[in-house]
């Protein structure tokens, strides 16, 4: 498994702009996910997006993948209040490996 | 589709006690399980991966004798943290996979044990 490094560490924002954080990793993937995990609660799956995919939707969500550089990048379009929390990548490497999951993009959305 | 649960959510227990923790995925079967600790303000970190039928799988430094992973069905995995101390006390998150080409995973709401 390998570990993606979320970038920025901490990102604060006003209710309704949207917000971007990244993700770097380092070898090969199968696909990669990223995850919310609110103050005290286990993680929320957000999306998933293989590796032949570059771009993929989810409501106010919209992840790119760039394996030539071995990025991803997550936005969410109009923030809410609701959007504050921590957002972890995690690179998957395929054949039901584990997960390792970085310290992640702590997200403040302010009203 | 895809819940996970944990009880119990939290717990409070006296040094040198065994407490023991469950997660079940409810709506699907999990082939694979995952036990995680994370401490405030930091990452999970991944302590055992633990497949039904089968001994779980330590990561390194994760001692096995004392943190007993059970799966005995596809849907049940047990922790249990044996002889608990004050050190042990951290919020422990399971998750589960349906396995196949895609290991997306399902997370349990977590269990806030705290070792007095």
């Amino acid at each position: 498994s390998q570990q993606g490094e979320e970038d920025p560490q901490a990102l604060s924002i006003q209710e309704g702009e949207n917000a971007t954080m990244n993700c770097s990793y380092k070898t090969s993937i199968n696909n990669l996910q990223w995850y919310r995990q609110n103050s005290g609660r286990g993680l929320v799956h957000l999306i998933l997006i293989r590796s032949n995919e570059r771009e993929k939707h989810s409501g106010r969500l919209r992840v790119t993948l760039d394996t030539s550089k071995k990025s991803s990048s997550l936005l969410i379009t109009a923030s809410r209040a609701a959007d504050t929390a921590s957002y972890f990548c995690a690179p998957d490497t395929g054949g039901g490996n584990k997960l390792t999951f970085g310290t992640g993009t702590q997200l403040k959305v302010e009203l | 589709g895809a819940v996970v649960s944990q009880h119990p959510s939290r717990v409070i227990c006296k040094s040198g006690t065994s407490v023991k923790i469950e997660c079940r995925s409810l709506d699907f079967q999990a082939t694979t399980m995952f036990w995680y600790r994370q401490f405030p303000k930091q990452s999970l970190m991944l302590m055992a991966t633990s497949n039904e039928g089968s001994k779980a799988t330590y990561e390194q430094g994760v001692e096995k004798d004392k943190f007993l992973i059970n799966h005995a069905s596809l849907t049940l995995s047990t922790l249990t943290v044996t002889s608990a101390h004050p050190e042990d006390s951290s919020f422990y998150i399971c998750s589960a996979s349906r396995g196949g080409a895609y290991n997306e995973q399902f997370f349990g709401p977590g269990t806030r044990l705290t070792v007095l």
